[in-house]
C-alpha cells in the first residue's frame, strides 16, 4: 500500500484557477470511485473539500471541483482566494477495508 | 452538529505503548455505516491512515504498521481507543480521529468529521 503521488506545490494568483493532481494504480485510484480531497490550514484539521470523485459536502463553495481519469484524480480551484492558501491531501479506498493518502500540496496564492 | 476528541498522553518512551481514546459527541458511535478512525501526521509531513473500526468491533487496519495497532470500542462511553506498540520516534505525530463512511454501492469512502488532533511525542 504506497502513499498517493501529488505535486509538492501548486500556486496561482487571486481569480486564476490551479489543478492539482493525484496519481496512484489500478488497485485504489483506477479501481474504485472513492477519491476524496482534504483542505489543511497551519495547525488545523484536515477539512473535507470533496468526496466520491466529484461531490462537494455542504458549505464547500463551487470553487472547489474534482474529476477522475484513468489513475489519477484532480481538484480545481477555480477563482483562487486568498483564504485557499493550504495544504491539500488526497485519499482512496484501496479495496479491502484500507485508506491511502497522498503526500500533499502546498497551495500557494501569490 | 458530530464533535470528535483525542485524548492522551503527550509523551511517550520509546519501546513503549501508546493509548490514545477518541470521545464522541453529538451523536452516536452507533448510527449508521460509519467506522470510526484514526489518521497521524508527522510535523511536516503527511497524512497516514492508521486503521478504522466499526461500533460491532470489526475492523481494518494498515499493513504497514506491522501488527503494531489494536484498536477497540466502548459503546457504552461512546468512545473508541487505540493502541500502538513497540513505540521509535519515528511514531511521532499528530493523531486525528474521524468519522469514516465505508464504501457502499457506490457511496462513502469518506472522512467526514475529525478531531482538532493531539501531540504525541515519543521521546526518552
Amino acid at each position: 500500500q504506497s502513499a498517493l503521488t501529488q505535486p509538492p506545490s501548486a500556486s496561482g494568483s487571486p481569480g486564476q484557477s490551479v489543478t492539482i493532481s493525484c496519481t496512484g494504480t489500478t488497485s485504489d485510484i483506477g479501481g474504485y470511485g472513492y477519491v476524496s480531497w482534504y483542505q489543511q490550514h497551519p495547525g488545523k484539521a484536515p477539512k473535507l473539500m470533496i468526496f466520491e470523485v466529484n461531490k462537494r459536502p455542504s458549505g464547500v463553495p463551487d470553487r472547489f471541483s474534482g474529476s477522475k481519469s484513468g489513475n489519477t484524480a484532480s481538484l480545481t480551484v477555480s477563482g483562487l482566494q486568498a483564504e485557499d492558501e493550504a495544504d491539500y491531501y488526497c485519499s482512496s479506498y484501496a479495496g479491502s477495508g484500507l485508506v491511502v493518502f497522498g503526500g500533499g500540496t502546498k497551495l500557494t496564492v501569490l | 452538529q458530530l464533535q470528535l476528541q483525542e485524548s492522551g498522553p503527550g509523551l511517550v518512551r520509546p519501546s513503549e505503548t501508546l493509548s490514545l481514546t477518541c470521545s464522541v459527541s453529538g451523536g452516536s458511535i452507533r448510527s449508521g455505516s460509519f467506522y470510526w478512525g484514526w489518521i497521524r501526521q508527522p510535523p511536516g509531513k503527511g497524512l497516514e491512515w492508521i486503521g478504522s473500526i466499526f461500533h460491532s468491533g470489526s475492523t481494518y487496519s494498515n499493513p504497514s504498521f506491522r501488527g503494531r495497532i489494536t484498536l477497540s470500542v466502548d459503546t457504552s462511553k461512546n468512545q473508541f481507543s487505540l493502541q500502538l506498540s513497540i513505540l521509535s520516534a519515528a511514531d511521532t505525530a499528530v493523531f486525528y480521529c474521524a468519522r469514516w463512511l465505508l464504501p457502499v454501492a457506490g457511496s462513502g469512502g469518506l472522512f467526514d468529521y475529525w478531531g482538532q488532533g493531539t501531540l504525541v511525542a515519543v521521546s526518552s
